[in-house]
């Protein structure tokens, strides 16, 4: 199957830094990736929409500005969670998409304290 | 709007017993039904999928039916194991998007 990879797996930073997380589809072309972010004991919610060579699309309550999306290439998209805050301690994990099928990245457990 | 009901959120059964899983969704256009499974910390993985022109679908001891009239599908697994043991989630991709829309989860609890 479709291999997606994600970086780093965690990362404990302090509150008003900005961390980037970069996905990548391995062996295959992602045209669109998605972003998402779970808490424990929750269901996947989805962030934002990414299709490479465009501006994200995010979903409802979503902060574009604090939430960067780039997606410069059919196998990249990188997020940026700019002067990050304890509340946006959490799970996120990328998804490339292989023709109709969603492949998961490992995810990112970000710790901002 | 696009929503998808997952029920139950918890299920516990016994080794070797049948395990079963439903979910209803909003969009009678959608097309689209894949279902994950999520071990503690780690991605989830696709098990199964069913298109809207297909009623069942299997995979060893995996299937997936889909009832398009009344608008909901169903995970069956069945001679369950211990490795059987997660959290499951199905999606639905509503008629002209591109993205998934999960259900709530539900975590499967294989007792030996």
């Amino acid at each position: 199957g479709a291999v997606v990879s994600q970086h780093p797996s965690w990362v404990i930073c302090k509150s008003g830094t900005s961390v980037k997380i970069e996905c990548r589809s391995l062996d295959f072309q992602a045209t669109t990736m998605f972003w998402y972010r779970q808490f424990p004991k929750q269901s996947l919610m989805l962030m934002a929409t990414s299709n490479e060579g465009s501006k994200a699309t995010y979903e409802q309550g979503v902060e574009k500005d604090k939430f960067l999306i780039n997606h410069a290439s059919l196998t990249l998209s990188t997020l940026t969670v700019t002067s990050a805050h304890p509340e946006d301690s959490s799970f996120y994990i990328c998804s490339g998409q292989g023709q109709e099928t969603q492949y998961f990245g490992p995810g990112t457990r970000l710790l901002v304290l | 709007g696009e929503n998808v009901e997952q029920h139950p959120s918890t299920l516990s059964v016994q080794e070797g017993d049948s395990a079963v899983i439903k979910c209803t969704y909003s969009d009678s256009a959608s097309n689209y039904f894949p279902w994950y499974k999520q071990e503690l910390g780690k991605r989830p993985q696709l098990i199964i999928d069913i298109r809207s022109n297909v009623g069942e679908k299997k995979d060893q001891r995996i299937a997936v039916t889909l009832n398009k009239t009344a608008k909901h599908f169903s995970l069956h697994i069945t001679e369950t194991q211990p490795e059987d043991s997660a959290v499951y989630f199905c999606a639905a991709r509503f008629q002209g998007a591109q993205k998934l829309v999960f259900g709530q989860g539900t975590r499967l609890t294989i007792n030996p």
